[in-house]
C-alpha cells in the first residue's frame, strides 16, 4: 500500500511568490491534516480538511495560508506571497475516519530566499 | 490549552543500555495518546497508541506505557538503528494532534 504522498519535496520560492504543496492520502482515507515543523521546533497543526470541506483550520494562519481538499484530486496547502518566516517543513497525515491513527507524509521542505 | 513535554531533549546511550523517555500532558479529554519515530529528513513513523491509563503497548524493543498524567517509552536492548527523535502527541476533543518537542536519541555502538 502506498502511504501519503506528498510532492514536491524540496521547494525554493523567492520572496513575493506563491507555494503549492500537493497530498495524496493513503487508499481508503478522507481525512487529511497539514502540519507545519520550523527548525528547532515540534509539530504544529495547521487544518483538518475531509473531501471538500475544512473542518478546523484553528491552527492556520489568518493570511496568505489557505488549503483545500477536493472532490478530485490530492488536498492542495497553498501559500501566497511568501516570506522568509514561511521556510519550515510541511507534513500532511491521513486517516480512515475520526479517533484513527494518523499516518504522515515525508514532507515537503518549502524555502524562501 | 492541551500541552505536551518531552524530557530528557536528548538522550545518550550505549548499545545495550535499556532507559525510559517520558512525555508529560495537559489535556480535557485525552482520546488518545500517540508516539512517533522521526528520522532526520523525513516524516514521522506511527508507533503506538494508548487510549487509557494502565494501557501498555510493544513492539520489538520498544515498550509504551500510559497513566492519568505521563506515558513513558521504555527502550530496552536498543540498537544503532534507533537511533532518532521520538515524538509524543495527544488528541483531545478536536482530530488534531499536539506534540512535544521530541526526544533526540542517539544510540553508540
Amino acid at each position: 500500500n502506498a502511504g501519503v504522498m506528498q510532492n514536491p519535496r524540496h521547494l525554493v520560492r523567492r520572496r513575493g511568490q506563491e507555494a503549492r504543496l500537493r497530498c495524496s492520502p493513503m487508499k481508503g482515507h478522507s481525512h487529511v491534516y497539514w502540519y507545519r515543523q520550523l527548525p528547532e521546533e515540534g509539530l504544529k497543526f495547521m487544518v483538518y480538511l475531509q473531501k471538500e470541506n475544512i473542518i478546523d483550520e484553528s491552527g492556520m494562519p489568518k493570511e496568505r495560508f489557505s488549503a483545500e481538499f477536493p472532490k478530485e484530486g490530492p488536498s492542495i496547502l497553498r501559500i501566497q506571497q511568501v516570506v522568509r518566516g514561511d521556510s519550515a517543513a510541511y507534513f500532511c497525515a491521513s486517516s480512515p475516519g475520526q479517533g484513527n491513527t494518523i499516518y504522515f507524509g515525508e514532507g515537503s521542505w518549502l524555502t524562501v530566499v | 490549552e492541551d500541552q505536551v513535554t518531552q524530557s530528557p531533549e536528548a538522550l545518550r546511550l550505549q548499545e545495550g543500555e535499556s532507559s525510559s523517555l517520558n512525555c508529560s500532558y495537559t489535556v480535557s479529554g485525552l482520546r488518545g495518546l500517540f508516539w512517533y519515530r522521526q528520522d532526520p529528513g523525513k516524516g514521522p513513523e506511527f508507533l503506538f497508541t494508548l487510549y487509557s491509563a494502565g494501557e501498555e503497548k510493544e513492539k520489538e524493543r520498544l515498550k509504551a506505557t500510559l497513566t492519568k498524567k505521563e506515558s513513558f517509552l521504555h527502550i530496552t536492548a536498543p540498537k544503532p538503528e534507533d537511533s532518532a527523535t521520538y515524538l509524543c502527541a495527544v488528541q483531545a476533543s478536536r482530530e488534531k494532534l499536539t506534540f512535544g518537542t521530541g526526544t533526540r536519541l542517539t544510540i553508540i555502538p
